[in-house]
């Protein structure tokens, strides 16, 4: 038990769909981030929040939207996502960003097919 | 970013300890060493970090060179749930992890 839940664990969707990834953090973190993880290659860093403001984007195409209520849930907004997008993400929490000491716990991913 | 290197991958029998390295020739005063581990089919995991001495805990140790241009994680006596993706990090402040390719790790019985 890591701490940080992912929902959905599989996720299939169509070009123009719309979907949402849901993470949740129970270790009363404050900093939470998003990954992108394709085959064969390393984790890509999507997002990062900071109490619940976003202070990195890293070029990632506005049909990802992420939003951050508080600072227990993180979600991934999708929609018009091509093939090329299908991979893990994966949501983590730190208890702050700043300090280089922290760890971060990751979920377990959400496996992303698009069709 | 800072950036290390490993060798794409390594391989092991089970029971026997496992050296895997890191070079990190860049590194600057403040950055800390970081190694996280990813199994199959599961998000990566904190195995251990450190500054600038040796560090131990239940998973492993890391040997950190003299002059922090180089480092080790040793997995003890390794098992075959060892066998995972082992990601060397430098964590400076105020950002998050930057994950590179890391080492493979297989273990055989």
């Amino acid at each position: 038990e890591t701490g940080v839940t992912q929902t959905p664990r599989h996720l299939v969707m169509g070009m123009t769909n719309k979907k949402s990834l849901k993470c949740e953090q129970h270790l009363g973190h404050n900093a939470m981030y998003w990954y992108k993880q394709s085959a064969k290659k390393p984790l890509e860093l999507m997002f990062v929040y900071s109490l619940e403001e976003r202070v990195e984007n890293n070029s990632v195409p506005s049909r990802f939207s992420p939003e951050c209520p508080n600072s227990s849930h993180l979600f991934l907004h999708l929609h018009t996502l091509q093939p090329e997008d299908s991979a893990l993400y994966l949501c983590a929490s730190s208890q702050t960003l700043a300090a280089r000491t922290d760890t971060q716990y990751f979920g377990p991913g959400t496996r992303l097919t698009v069709l | 970013d800072a950036k290390t290197t490993q060798p794409n991958s390594m391989e092991s029998n089970e029971e026997e300890p496992v050296h895997l390295p890191c070079n990190h020739s860049t590194i600057s005063g403040t950055d800390y060493i970081h190694w996280y581990r990813q199994l199959p089919s599961q998000g990566p995991e904190y195995v251990i970090h450190g500054l600038t001495s040796n560090v131990n805990n239940r998973m492993a140790s890391l040997a950190i060179a003299e002059d922090r241009k180089s480092s080790t994680l040793i997995l003890h006596r390794a098992t075959l749930r060892d066998a995972a993706v082992y990601y060397c990090i430098l964590r400076q402040a105020g950002t998050a992890l930057i994950f590179g390719k890391g080492t493979t790790l297989s273990v055989s019985s």
